[in-house]
C-alpha cells in the first residue's frame, strides 16, 4: 500500500516569511496529492491539491510542487501570516473516480511567529 | 461546497459501552464513505471504507466486529464503536465522496471519551 512521509513535524517562521513543508509517497501509480489544514478540533480543510499531470499549482500565498520522478511533492506559504499557524497534513491517493482512499502524512505543525 | 455532518459532536460514555456515531452528506449523495480515526497530535488513519448497500472494507489491524459500520442510504453511514474501553478515547472523523464532484468532503469530526 501507499506510504506517506512527512517533514519537518514541526515548523517556526518569523511572520512575513515562507515556510515549506515535503512529502514524498512511495506509490507511483498514485496521481492525487491534497494538503490539508487542519486547527485544533476541527475538520480537515483542502487548502490546495495537484494531480500527477501537473508540476506546481499555485493559490495565492499557497503553492504546491510535485515531482513524479522522485516521488516527493511540497507546500509552499508566502508571507505568513499568524492565521497561518495550523497542523498541515499532505496525503497521496491513486483516483479514478475520487472514491478511493487517502494516505495521510503524519503532519506539520506550523507555527507564525508574530 | 459540500456539507457534511457528523452527530454526536462529542460524547462521553463509560467502559464497557456502546457508541454510535453517524455520519450525514446534507446536500449530495454519498455512495462512498470513510471512517478515520486520529488520536492527539497524530495523523488521520483510516480505519474502514464504507460503500453503500455493502459490506465495509476494514483496514489492516481494524477489528470489524469491534468498529461496526453500516452505510445504508445514500446519505448516511454509522460508526458503532461497541464495548468501548478508554484506549477508544480518540477525535473519530469521516468524509463522504460526492460523484457529482468526484471530491471528498470531511465532516466536523466526534470527539469520543471513554471513562
Amino acid at each position: 500500500g501507499e506510504n506517506v512521509e512527512q517533514h519537518p513535524s514541526t515548523l517556526s517562521v518569523q511572520e512575513g516569511d515562507s515556510a515549506v513543508i515535503k512529502c514524498t509517497y512511495s506509490d507511483s501509480a498514485s496521481n492525487y496529492f491534497p494538503w490539508y489544514k487542519q486547527e485544533l478540533g476541527k475538520r480537515p480543510q483542502l487548502i490546495i491539491d495537484i494531480r500527477s499531470n501537473v508540476g506546481e499549482k499555485k493559490d495565492q500565498r499557497i503553492a504546491v510542487t510535485l515531482n513524479k520522478t522522485a516521488k516527493h511533492f511540497s507546500l509552499h506559504i508566502t508571507e505568513t501570516q499568524p492565521e497561518d499557524s495550523a497542523v498541515y497534513f499532505c496525503a497521496a491517493r491513486w483516483s479514478n473516480f475520487g472514491n478511493e482512499k487517502l494516505t495521510f502524512g503524519t503532519g506539520t505543525r506550523l507555527t507564525i511567529i508574530p | 461546497g459540500a456539507v457534511v455532518s457528523q452527530h454526536p459532536s462529542w460524547v462521553i460514555c463509560k467502559s464497557g459501552t456502546s457508541v454510535k456515531i453517524e455520519c450525514r452528506s446534507l446536500d449530495f449523495q454519498a455512495t462512498t464513505m470513510f471512517w478515520y480515526r486520529q488520536f492527539p497530535k497524530q495523523s488521520l488513519m483510516l480505519m474502514a471504507t464504507s460503500n453503500e448497500g455493502s459490506k465495509a472494507t476494514y483496514e489492516q489491524g481494524v477489528e470489524k466486529d469491534k468498529f461496526l459500520i453500516n452505510h445504508a442510504s445514500l446519505t448516511l453511514s454509522t460508526l458503532t464503536v461497541t464495548s468501548a474501553h478508554p484506549e477508544d478515547s480518540s477525535f473519530y472523523i469521516c468524509s463522504a465522496w460526492d460523484r457529482s464532484t468526484y471530491e471528498q468532503y470531511f465532516g466536523p469530526g466526534t470527539r469520543l471519551t471513554v471513562t
